[in-house]
């Protein structure tokens, strides 16, 4: 069974609308870590939020926030006020069984999606 | 401004040579991924490292792939004889203690 899922291959948004990428995940372990990476067509990887299966509130980092359903696993990225910067690939991942500080630890990916933010 | 380096940034090469990748991971990062992208397979984790010791390279085709930390500097992954289905993005990234993977640029390689 896939760990990560997400379902949207492709995303079109307005400039300056909001946008849901959407993910759920797989996982029997009560401790794990959900991430969403941007890599824009430079390539590079970029992180850009983290939840931990803890914390109690949803994740923000600036225009970005993550909507985490733990009974519906699901850890949806928002990203607000679009820009045509957001543009890029965006990858959500889980890191299991260990809590945050720990430095161990692979991150399974999901196969991403394509926001494309147009003027 | 802290980054995970990586060399070289792009190859081409034979098929049948030997390809070497390096990366340095950000200074007192103790856990190092490679992972390798390609359109038909996404994001793969080959290998990873914790204090150099190797972890985890059940993702690497042992035949012909070999990752190795000779310090706490460096990390390299090997392919050797490298072969078409090898052409990928190769990404190493380092860990924090807050969890956040942290990539390098990736060396895109095309064996030839």
């Amino acid at each position: 069974a896939q760990k990560i899922t997400q379902t949207q291959p492709g995303m079109f948004v307005q400039e300056k609308e909001a946008v849901t990428l959407d993910c759920t995940y797989d996982t029997s372990d009560p401790s794990y870590g959900l991430f969403w990476y941007k890599q824009p067509s430079s390539g590079e990887m970029i992180f850009l939020i983290y939840q931990g299966s803890y914390d109690q509130q949803n994740a923000t980092e600036g225009r970005y926030s993550l909507n985490f359903q733990k009974a519906r696993k699901s850890a949806n990225l928002v990203i607000s006020a679009s820009q045509l910067g957001d543009s890029a690939m965006y990858f959500c991942a889980m890191r299991e069984g260990k809590r945050r500080g720990s430095t161990l630890g692979r991150l399974y990916f999901g196969r991403g999606t394509q926001l494309t933010v147009w003027p | 401004d802290a980054r995970v380096t990586q060399t070289p940034r792009h190859k081409v090469t034979e098929m049948g040579q030997e390809v070497t990748m390096r990366c340095q991971p950000i200074l007192g990062h103790n856990t190092v991924f490679w992972y390798r992208q390609t359109m038909m397979q996404g994001l793969e984790l080959l290998a990873y490292f914790r204090n150099r010791a190797p972890l985890d390279d059940s993702g690497m085709p042992k035949d012909r792939f070999s990752a190795e930390m000779p310090d706490a500097t460096l990390a390299t992954l090997k392919i050797q004889p490298s072969e078409p289905r090898d052409s990928a993005v190769y990404f190493c990234a380092s860990v924090s203690g807050f969890n956040e993977q942290f990539f390098g640029p990736g060396t895109r390689l095309t064996v030839l």
